[in-house]
């Protein structure tokens, strides 16, 4: 099976910006979508369909595509944004099986 | 209120069987895929599977494919995971997940808090 490949960590100051990356060669041709997930709690999307946001997540959050790689970017960055982010994609014929990102933990300084 | 509420998990010894429960309410459950998502202690997201809405199909990852069953009763509101021949690398925090709605995938929109499987050797 394929695989989506991020960085293990990410570090960022409050109010600065934050980019966590993903890569795969299905990205090149299907969507990715975004989870934060914090200890002991469930995963919440935060990006769907590589740069659309859900309701309710705030603006801060954007998602952008190119290529094979996908970029989850976090403006003003909040301590309550410290998490482990996971990108997430179809098979590249768009359907099943689904995979997730290896996992990229944002920590604010 | 959308809301699901996994349950079932426990201890079992490696080549056990368990069978894990999703219950959901605030929503119309015969109209959503249903996904498993597991997470073993320390590590990462796994997708596990996932069964269309009406139940007339389900497609595993390759870590559980020929192990684990994915199945729901619409009537009933409850998706299940069918767990076979388990070993330690099964252990973890199993979560299920509602496709958001639209004809295509949206992602996971809404989880539940999860149950967790121990297979101790």
């Amino acid at each position: 099976s394929y695989k989506l490949t991020q960085p293990p960590s990410v570090s960022v100051s409050p109010r600065q910006t934050a980019r966590i990356t993903c890569s795969g060669e299905a990205l090149a041709k299907r969507f990715a979508y975004w989870y934060q997930k914090r200890p002991g709690q469930a995963p919440i999307l935060v990006i769907y369909n590589d740069s659309e946001r859900p309701s309710g997540i705030p603006e801060r959050f954007s998602g952008s595509s190119s290529g094979t790689t996908v970029t989850l970017i976090i403006r003003e960055v909040q301590s309550e944004d410290e998490a482990d982010y996971y990108c997430q994609t179809t098979d590249i014929s768009g359907g099943y099986p689904h995979v997730f990102g290896t996992g990229t933990k944002v920590t604010v300084l | 209120q959308v809301y699901l509420a996994e349950s079932g998990g426990g201890e079992v010894q490696p080549g056990g069987s368990l069978r894990l429960s999703c219950a959901a309410s605030g929503f119309r459950f015969k109209s959503h895929g249903m996904h498993w998502v597991r997470q073993a202690p320390g590590k990462g997201l796994d997708w596990v599977g996932v069964i269309l809405y009406d139940g007339s199909k389900a497609y595993y990852g390759d870590s559980v494919r020929g192990r684990f069953t994915i199945s729901r009763d619409n009537s009933r509101n409850t998706l299940f995971l069918h767990l076979n021949a388990l070993s330690p690398e099964d252990t973890g925090v199993y979560y299920c997940a509602r496709e958001a709605p639209g004809d295509s995938f949206n992602g996971l929109d809404v989880w539940g808090r999860g149950t967790t499987v121990t297979v101790f050797s």
